[in-house]
């Protein structure tokens, strides 16, 4: 059972590079989400989406973007990456039309230094 | 704006209880939530209570709702080692079907 598959598990970058992180899910959930966790700051969403098609802007949207071509792909692209943007980045999902509890399902992250 | 607090750190010893505290701000959230992250790994749900309800008792976790004061906790009976991790409290801001996460509280559990 995959669930919500990352990648790169950990990357090192230099600033002004542009990078996209990938997430799969093969659970057919509605809803996906990036949230990036900072220490002392907790998770904070970055863009979601609730349905392919569509996406929408979290809390710190500035300097991601995101995609949703299809119901199993949400990839974050930064399109000049700056060392603000350290940080270690989960992707989630959840069945947000038919689940009763609202849960989301966690990545195991990708761990992203910009130097 | 929706905002959820909680202390960074608790340490307990083994056998004793744990209670992690969690304050929030968004009066009509449905659902509130405690997730557990171990070292290294994505979050995972733990337990959560739906609005109307005071208490939920799930084996050796409490979880209790006061909502006049927004404050919401997680009791961990006879704490283990194996509980150690970030705590994270979270809310359903049913606007926008997201959830809005707490800074999280790292609890040590020392033998």
């Amino acid at each position: 059972i995959a669930g919500i598959t990352q990648a790169p598990t950990s990357q090192i970058l230099a600033a002004g590079r542009r990078m996209t992180l990938r997430c799969t899910q093969d659970m057919r959930h509605n809803a996906m989400y990036w949230y990036r966790q900072d220490l002392g700051l907790g998770l904070r969403l970055i863009h979601y989406s609730n349905t392919a098609g569509t996406t929408g802007k979290g809390e710190v949207p500035d300097g991601y973007s995101v995609s949703r071509a299809n119901t199993d792909d949400f990839p974050l692209t930064l399109a000049s990456a700056v060392p603000s943007q350290t940080s270690v980045y989960f992707c989630a999902s959840s069945d947000s039309g038919t689940s009763d509890t609202g849960e989301l399902f966690f990545g195991e992250g990708s761990r992203l230094t910009v130097l | 704006g929706e905002d959820v607090e909680q202390s960074l750190f608790l340490s307990v010893r083994e056998g004793d209880s744990s209670v992690i505290n969690c304050t929030y701000t968004d009066s009509s959230s449905t659902y509130l939530y405690w997730y557990k992250q171990e070292p290294g790994a994505g979050l995972q749900l733990l337990t959560y209570i739906f609005s109307n309800m005071d208490m939920k008792q799930d084996q050796r976790l409490t979880v209790l709702l006061n909502k006049k004061d927004k404050h919401l906790s997680l009791r961990i009976a006879d704490t283990q080692t194996g509980d150690s991790a970030i705590y994270f409290c979270a809310e359903m801001n049913t606007g926008f079907q997201k959830l809005v996460f707490g800074t999280g509280t790292r609890l040590l559990v020392s033998p």
